[in-house]
């Protein structure tokens, strides 16, 4: 079975340019994450869905950031515009139900890189 | 949700076994404890989860005293290819209260020759 899919692996942009990742979550799990992940530091949670629905976003800098999970499979994350600040892996996992104790199955991220 | 604290790092040789200690102390009754492993460029992946007493599996081992204010990680004659980032979760278990998941920074473990 495929596991969690992200796309693309690596992006390289000028700060004030719009950027966007996608994640393909693994067949059946209901909830999808996306973190950010800076360098020496743990995933820190930016979004997270059950199906459709964004449960908790309270971490998400809505001013520039952005996420959709249409029809409760595929995700998108967006930054618009991208700030020097927002180098990172952005990593996104997936899980059959919602909680912590619940096994998260994380894809490899997206390194970005702002200039 | 329980806030939880670990060694930033730690050495060890291969053959050697590794205790790796979280502290949790304000574990809540219905929370668990789950930890994962981080090689780099990649993203975490489970490792072992416990409520209480003793957990093993294939991989390691999670012993969790009676007050479960903390628990230990026991990585069995490691080698080289267990060096990595280890991170320590409390929360609850299949849904309950949204709350913030927060790893940490976890413990890099350094296994040497």
């Amino acid at each position: 079975e495929a596991g969690v899919v992200q796309s693309p692996r690596y992006k390289i942009i000028e700060k004030k340019q719009p950027v966007a990742f996608w994640c393909n979550p693994i067949s059946g799990h209901n909830t999808l994450y996306w973190y950010l992940q800076n360098l020496g530091q743990g995933p820190e949670l930016l979004i997270r869905y059950e199906n459709e629905e964004a449960v908790d976003d309270s971490q998400l800098p809505k001013d520039r950031f952005s996420a959709e999970r249409l029809k409760g499979v595929d995700s998108t994350l967006k930054i618009q515009p991208a700030e020097l600040g927002d180098s990172a892996v952005y990593l996104c996992a997936s899980s059959q139900l919602a909680g912590v104790g619940d096994e998260q199955f994380f894809g490899p991220g997206t390194r970005l890189t702002v200039l | 949700l329980a806030k939880t604290t670990q060694p930033v790092s730690m050495d060890s040789y291969e053959g050697q076994e590794v205790n790796i200690t979280c502290s949790h102390n304000n574990i809540a009754t219905n929370d668990y404890i789950t930890w994962y492993q981080q090689f780099p460029s990649q993203g975490p992946r489970f490792i072992i989860q416990g409520y209480k007493t003793k957990v093993t599996n294939e991989v390691a081992s999670l012993f969790i005293p009676a007050d479960r204010k903390s628990s230990t990680l026991s990585l069995p004659r490691v080698s080289l290819s267990d060096t990595a980032v280890y991170y320590c979760l409390v929360g609850p278990h299949r849904g309950g209260a949204t709350n913030k998941l927060i790893f940490g920074t976890g413990t890099l473990l350094a296994v040497q020759p």
